[in-house]
């Protein structure tokens, strides 16, 4: 099955809330996530990413947390605007030489005005 | 910024047709990917190049092949066309060192008829 999962495939919020997006990965040898933001018709654009030896890592009004022991991973963005609406989707990667990532299928994140 | 151009954003084709999908990156990546993107399913990996003239199999390579004779393009194709190959087309690039952080192009739909 999928490796890296997600707990909600849709999420609605009201412009100016916070919105959480979670993952959960299966693999513990994996040592770097990528979060990717996929607009309609669009390629998905890089966002943010952590490595393992971190547990928090914080872009322009976005947060990446990361949970080694229970294999979850969040990506928050603050003060969620119209354009924030979009596919979110995490990857993971067992690092090293390793090129290969493995994507969710993605959280449908929309929102209203 | 990076950039990675697709040939086609949208294409339509009948089965049996050999098909010819290109992608150009301008930051000078090592590393080319190609992905299939299917609701549902995600983005599957169908064919990788570390290097040119190097290719690797992905995760779904069957009916497909690649071609990397510059280090700036990378090129996918469909030997014959057949309508299980309707799909989204996700180009990729990356860096040797970086390899994990890819930047995708805007896709290309393929229908094939």
């Amino acid at each position: 099955g999928e490796s890296v999962g997600l707990h909600l495939p849709t999420l609605s919020v009201q412009e100016g809330d916070n919105s959480i997006i979670n993952c959960a990965y299966s693999n513990s040898a994996s040592d770097y996530f990528i979060w990717y933001k996929q607009e309609s018709g669009k390629g998905p654009q890089f966002i943010i990413d952590i490595r393992s030896n971190m547990d928090k890592r914080q872009g322009q009004r976005v947060t990446v947390l990361l949970n080694k022991t229970v294999k979850h991973l969040s990506l928050q963005i603050a003060a969620t605007q119209p354009g924030d609406s979009a596919v979110y989707f995490c990857a993971e990667n067992l690092g090293g030489s390793n090129y290969k990532l493995t994507f969710g299928k993605g959280t449908l994140l929309t929102v209203n005005p | 910024d990076v950039k990675v151009t697709q040939s086609s954003r949208y294409l339509v084709k009948r089965t049996g047709e050999k098909v010819f999908l290109e992608c150009v990156q301008d930051m000078d990546h090592e590393n080319m990917f190609w992905y299939r993107q299917d609701p549902g399913l995600g983005l599957r990996l169908i064919y990788f190049s570390y290097d040119v003239k190097m290719k690797e199999k992905g995760d779904i390579p069957e009916g497909y092949s690649v071609s990397r004779e510059k280090k700036e393009r990378f090129s996918l194709i469909l030997e014959s066309a057949s309508t299980n190959q309707t799909s989204m087309y996700l180009c990729a690039s990356s860096f040797m060192d970086r390899a994990k952080t890819q930047y995708f192009g805007p896709g290309t739909r393929l229908l094939v008829l």
